[in-house]
């Protein structure tokens, strides 16, 4: 198994482009997340989805947007991209929400540069 | 989900048992305790996690307070590559409970 799997690993952006950032896991997990990560700072959920065709808000999720269409993609959308985006993200997968079977894996992170 | 508190940051020798203690004195009843790991810039590593009972797994031991409120992640013969930030995290048994990350301790390994 790859596990959890993001693309890219490094962007830099210009104010205002848009991007999607990818994520796909092969552990059959029914959970997905999105997290940010900024400089010397805890992670911070952007957004989950407990199955294809669901999703919801986290703690941050102003300026992004997702979809889950399969149960293996998460993908988060950034439409006008802005510096305080400026970040690196952890797409994570989980079996479901709870106890042991609630344990998330991470990815690798993509890291973004807003400029 | 309860408010953890630990510990900026910590050193251990290596070979050593590293002990990272946290406090989590608001934990409800049916809140699990999770420790996970960050590696420089990596992804975060999940370690381990347990309800009210201890728990060992092969990367280290969990050693949760009768009362609950406090708990410490033993790594018990600490390497150079344990240099981490360890995140306590203590999660509701809910859908989609998010995994709420603090500060965490900075833990430094020598040699």
């Amino acid at each position: 198994n790859a596990g959890v799997t993001q693309t890219p690993k490094f962007r830099i952006l210009k104010i205002g482009q848009s991007m999607t950032l990818q994520c796909t896991q092969d552990m059959n997990h029914n959970y997905m997340y999105w997290y940010r990560q900024d400089p010397g700072m805890g992670l911070k959920l952007i957004y989950y989805s407990v199955g294809a065709g669901i999703t919801d808000k986290g703690e941050v999720p102003n300026g992004y947007n997702v979809s889950r269409s399969t149960t293996e993609d998460f993908p988060l959308r950034l439409e006008l991209a802005a510096p305080s985006q400026t970040s690196v993200y952890f797409c994570a997968s989980s079996y479901s929400g709870t106890g042991a079977m609630g344990t998330q894996y991470f990815g690798p992170g993509t890291r973004l540069t807003v400029l | 989900d309860a408010k953890t508190t630990q510990p900026p940051s910590m050193d251990c020798a290596e070979g050593r048992a590293a002990n990272l203690p946290c406090n989590h004195s608001t934990i409800s009843g049916n809140e699990y305790v999770y420790w996970y790991r960050q590696i420089h810039s990596q992804g975060p590593q999940y370690i381990i996690h347990g309800l009210k009972n201890n728990e060992t797994n092969e990367m280290a031991s969990l050693i949760i307070t009768e009362d609950r409120k406090s708990s410490t992640l033993i790594l018990p013969h600490a390497t150079l590559r344990d240099t981490a930030v360890y995140y306590c995290i203590v999660r509701a048994e809910t859908s989609g409970s998010r995994l709420t990350f603090g500060e965490g301790t900075q833990l430094t390994v020598n040699p």
